[in-house]
C-alpha cells in the first residue's frame, strides 16, 4: 500500500532560521505531491503542489518544495521562518488528479520569536 | 467563494451512542471526501464520493460507519454505535471544476467519545 513518511514529528526554530521538512513516499508510479498547512484553529490549506514539470515548485508565503524522483522525496523549505509559520504541516500524495490524498503523520512547527 | 461547511464543530457522546456529521461542499464540486484524523496522525480517507456515487470506501468500518450523499451535494457521516477509538476530528473535503486539482477542507468536527 502507498504510504507517506514525514521525518520529524516536532520542529522548533527561532525566527529567521531556515526550514526544511522531510517527506518520503512509497509508490513507484507517477504521483501528485502536496504540502498542506494547518494553522492553530483553522482548516487545512494547500501550500503547494507538484504534478509534473519543474521539480522545484513555489507555493504561498515563501515556501518551496523540491521533488526528487530518485529519492521518492518532496521536501518543504523556507529560507527564513516567521512566528506566523507556527502550524502543523502535512505532506500528501495522490495517484491521480482528484484522487484520494494519502497523508503523512504531520510535522508540528513551532517558531519562537 | 464559500468554503466547505461542516457541523457540528464539536460533539461529545458516550460510547455505544450514535452520532451524525454534516458536510456542505463548495458549490459545484462533484467529488467529496470524508477523512478521519486521530490526534497525532495525518488524516485518513474514510470514503470518497463522485456526485452521489461511492468511489472508494475501502477504509470505512462498515459495521459501524455509514455515509451518504443522496443528491450529490450535502453529505452525512454516521457512526452507530460509537467506540472510544472513534474519538477524532472528522474532516470533509471537496474538489470540483474543470482542471481543479486542489482539495478544499472544512474545519472539521471534533468528536470525543467517553
Amino acid at each position: 500500500a502507498q504510504s507517506v513518511s514525514q521525518h520529524n514529528h516536532h520542529v522548533i526554530l527561532s525566527e529567521a532560521a531556515s526550514l526544511e521538512l522531510g517527506c518520503n513516499y512509497s509508490y513507484g508510479g507517477t504521483v501528485n505531491l502536496f504540502w498542506y498547512v494547518q494553522y492553530p484553529g483553522q482548516h487545512l490549506q494547500l501550500l503547494l503542489k507538484y504534478f509534473s514539470g519543474d521539480p522545484l515548485v513555489k507555493g504561498i508565503k515563501g515556501f518551496e518544495a523540491e521533488f526528487i524522483k530518485s529519492k521518492f522525496s518532496f521536501n518543504l523549505r523556507k529560507p527564513s521562518v516567521q512566528w506566523s509559520d507556527t502550524a502543523e504541516y502535512f505532506c500528501a500524495v495522490s495517484l491521480y488528479q482528484g484522487g484520494k490524498l494519502i497523508f503523512g503523520q504531520g510535522t508540528e512547527l513551532s517558531v519562537k520569536p | 467563494e464559500a468554503g466547505v461547511a461542516q457541523s457540528p464543530r464539536y460533539k461529545i457522546i458516550e460510547k455505544r451512542q450514535s452520532v451524525a456529521f454534516w458536510c456542505n461542499p463548495i458549490s459545484g464540486h462533484a467529488t467529496l471526501y470524508w477523512y478521519q484524523q486521530i490526534l497525532g496522525q495525518g488524516p485518513k480517507l474514510l470514503i470518497q464520493f463522485q456526485n452521489n456515487g461511492v468511489v472508494d470506501d475501502s477504509q470505512l468500518p462498515k459495521d459501524r460507519f455509514s455515509a451518504e450523499r443522496l443528491k450529490g451535494v450535502d453529505s452525512t457521516l454516521k457512526i452507530q454505535p460509537a467506540k472510544l477509538e472513534d474519538s477524532a476530528v472528522y474532516l470533509c473535503a471537496s474538489i470540483g471544476g474543470q482542471g481543479n486539482t486542489e482539495a478544499f477542507f472544512g474545519q472539521g468536527t471534533r468528536l470525543t467519545v467517553v
